[in-house]
């Protein structure tokens, strides 16, 4: 079974554009989180959907927002992006028979100039 | 205070010695506790899980949870140079249902 993929792998974009990230779960998995990683701050919990609604959020801005489509692949999208946004973003699925465990993609590394 | 603490290392240990990570949690609700590993420039994969008091071994890794204290370790027995990677913590929060990770402990195996 494939694992979690992320696309792209790389990004570099400078302060005041957006950015959409893409995230396609393990086969069968409904529930997608994203995470934020960075050096500082370690990994931090951004937001969770299932079955298209955002079930959960983080503590961060209204500049960051997701979505999941009907065959559960999902986006985020930052806007107006700020140097501090540079980061490793991470997407998980999970599994319907074990909800909290989570399967972490490859990651997308975001640097913002 | 942050929510899951992990002291951040590095903890150095040679080639067959047991690796004790620890870590401690805030939320006294959280029910459902993850060890995950990551390799520098990688991403975490999970390790083992743990709900309830006590051990929980699983190959070389032993888990072990203590809700009064608040406390959840993970012991590596024989670590081997492959097991150099940080350990990330982690805790479902019993209100949020929001996984809260540690920042981590960088594990180095010495040859």
């Amino acid at each position: 079974k494939a694992g979690v993929t992320q696309t792209p792998r790389y990004l570099i974009k400078t302060r005041g554009q957006q950015v959409t990230l893409s995230c396609s779960p393990i086969s069968g998995h409904r529930s997608v989180s994203w995470y934020q990683q960075t050096p500082g701050q370690g990994l931090q919990f951004l937001f969770e959907y299932f079955s298209e609604t955002q079930r959960n959020k983080g503590n961060f801005p209204g500049r960051f927002s997701g979505r999941q489509f009907s065959n559960s692949r999902s986006e985020m999208n930052v806007s107006t992006l700020e140097l501090g946004d540079s980061a490793l973003y991470l997407c998980a699925s999970s599994p319907p028979s074990s909800t909290d465990t989570q399967y972490f993609g490859p990651g997308t590394r975001l640097t913002v100039l | 205070q942050k929510e899951v603490e992990q002291n951040s290392g590095p903890l150095s240990v040679p080639e067959g010695a047991i690796a004790s990570l620890n870590c401690t949690y805030s939320d006294r609700g959280s029910q459902s506790f993850f060890w995950y590993r990551q390799y520098s420039g990688k991403s975490p994969e999970l390790i083992m899980s743990i709900y309830s008091n006590g051990d929980k071994e699983d190959g070389r890794f032993t888990a072990q949870l203590n809700k009064a204290s608040q406390y959840v370790s993970l012991l590596i027995r024989d670590s081997q140079p492959s097991d150099s990677a940080t350990y990330l913590c982690a805790a479902l929060g019993g209100a949020t249902n929001k996984l809260i990770f540690g920042t981590g402990t960088l594990l180095a195996v010495q040859p």
